[in-house]
């Protein structure tokens, strides 16, 4: 079975600057995804990144990237230049490569961003 | 993309009593899940719905307590059964898609339903 690890609870970061969010998970498959959801107070899970485990380039789209280590079993988020709005849970989550949906869900870091 | 709407977005109940959620989807999609979310807690998939069939439940999870049905490819509702302050939670109703390149292996989720059980 698949495990996903969020070892920050609660993250704070002031608007502009940089923040990271950790993520480790244990899988014996090797063909996979992994995933950034953000959760707002609205409740809305809401799709930030997505990284192919066979793809060796970290995902990047707009401010927020990834550092994904296979070997390490690691799978970082970065959000540059935070806003306001970036306030919220965020998941990481798993899906085996044959699993169709069944996501696995890390316990989620909340994360405030300060004016 | 996919557009998800639940109702009902919230509701209170009473203790032993049911309550079933829908959830509609703007096309017709192959897979389709229902989540739970406990308070302050993260997502757990309790099934698969099924077009046609049974549900398949993950474990821990029984039919008795979580019938689903899904009558289509856009339609499928969740019944929470003889419901106890344990069940307050939301309820997500999830969909995947199929991209050009053949599965994303991402989820679209809809808003979620709050049930407060009292």
């Amino acid at each position: 079975a698949q495990t996903v690890t969020q070892s920050q609870p609660e993250m704070s970061v002031q608007e502009a600057e940089t923040v990271t969010l950790s993520c480790t998970y244990d899988t014996s498959e090797n063909n996979y995804y992994l995933f950034w959801y953000k959760q707002p107070p609205s409740r809305q899970m809401i799709l930030v990144i997505r990284q192919e485990a066979y793809k060796q380039q970290n995902a990047t789209e707009n401010r927020f990237s990834v550092n994904f280590q296979k070997a390490a079993k690691s799978f970082s988020l970065k959000i540059s230049d935070s806003q306001l709005g970036d306030t919220a849970m965020y998941f990481c989550a798993f899906a085996g490569g044959t699993s169709y949906g069944k996501l696995t869900f890390g316990q989620g870091t909340i994360l405030t961003v300060h004016p | 993309s996919a557009v998800i709407s639940q109702k009902p977005s919230r509701d209170i109940c009473q203790r032993g009593t049911s309550l079933t959620i829908q959830c509609q989807v703007d096309s017709q999609v192959t897979m389709m899940f229902w989540y739970r979310q406990q308070p302050g807690q993260s997502l757990t998939l309790i099934a698969t719905a099924n077009q046609g069939s049974e549900a398949t439940y993950e474990s821990g999870f029984v039919i008795d307590k979580f019938p689903i049905s899904r009558p289509n490819l856009t339609f499928s509702t969740l019944t929470v059964s003889n419901m106890s302050p344990e069940d307050s939670s939301i309820y997500l109703c999830s969909v995947g898609l199929f991209g050009t390149g053949g599965y994303t292996g991402e989820l679209f989720f809809g808003e979620g339903s709050r049930l407060t059980v009292l």
